[in-house]
């Protein structure tokens, strides 16, 4: 149980252009969803929490205009990297946090997707 | 505020030797403490996590992890190491607005 599907797994994409990828909870529902970026060798950075229903929360430093996120259910969450650049080359990872009746909220691990390589050329 | 570190950035082991990862955490309270695994290019996989109760906890793929208040620590082990254990390691709290720690790279000598 408990699984999260992250798709595409791999993009490689012309500068400019905009790129969606998608994080579902397949067998649970996620009021929360969390996206990571991760460079080479380097541990994951959180860049936005996604609440199903409100606006993402985005970490200091990620222009909520070139990431948009969306939250448009319990099972869904999108990231969308604007008009993207060699930059925004990275691996991308989300995450979902199952909410469980009776437990805190911080008694649950995350779930995590197999993330998604991004090549801008 | 709470944090945790993993003192070792590397560690390479021999195939059947055993292994330990360090841990530390930063908490006023009894804290909750995961360890994940991640391989090459893959998301993360959660290996085993703690809340309260026995301080010994078994996870998945032969790994335990032991919380020692007295230490600050909740070091992850593995009694013979397999190659398929080569893999990027994370110590991590539950509240998601703290970072993720550095990591420990594991590497598997034949």
């Amino acid at each position: 149980g408990a699984v999260v599907s992250q798709h595409p797994s791999w993009v490689i994409c012309k500068s400019g252009t905009s790129v969606k990828i998608e994080c579902r909870s397949l067998d649970f529902q996620a009021t929360t969803m969390f996206w990571y970026r991760q460079f080479p060798k380097q541990s994951l950075m959180l860049m936005a929490t996604s609440n199903e229903g409100s606006k993402a929360t985005y970490e200091q430093g990620v222009e909520k205009d070139k990431f948009l996120i969306n939250h448009a259910s319990l099972t869904l969450s999108t990231l969308t990297v604007t008009s993207a650049h060699p930059e925004d080359s990275s691996f991308y990872i989300c995450s979902a946090r199952q909410l469980k009746a009776g437990t805190g909220r911080y008694n649950q691990p995350q779930h995590f997707g197999d993330g998604t390589r991004l090549s801008i050329l | 505020a709470q944090s945790v570190t993993q003192p070792d950035i590397h560690i390479t082991v021999s195939e059947g030797a055993s292994l330990e990862l360090r841990c530390n955490y930063s908490y006023g309270a009894t804290p909750y403490l995961f360890w994940y695994v991640q391989s090459p290019g893959q998301g993360l996989q959660l290996l085993l996590k703690y809340f309260s109760g026995d301080t010994l906890v078994q996870g998945i793929k032969g790994f335990e992890a032991e919380f020692k208040r007295s230490q600050s620590s909740f070091n992850l082990r593995k009694p013979s190491v397999h190659w398929s254990d080569a893999a990027e390691y994370f110590c991590a709290p539950p509240d998601y607005k703290l970072s993720f720690g550095a990591g420990t790279t594991v590497t598997v000598r034949a």
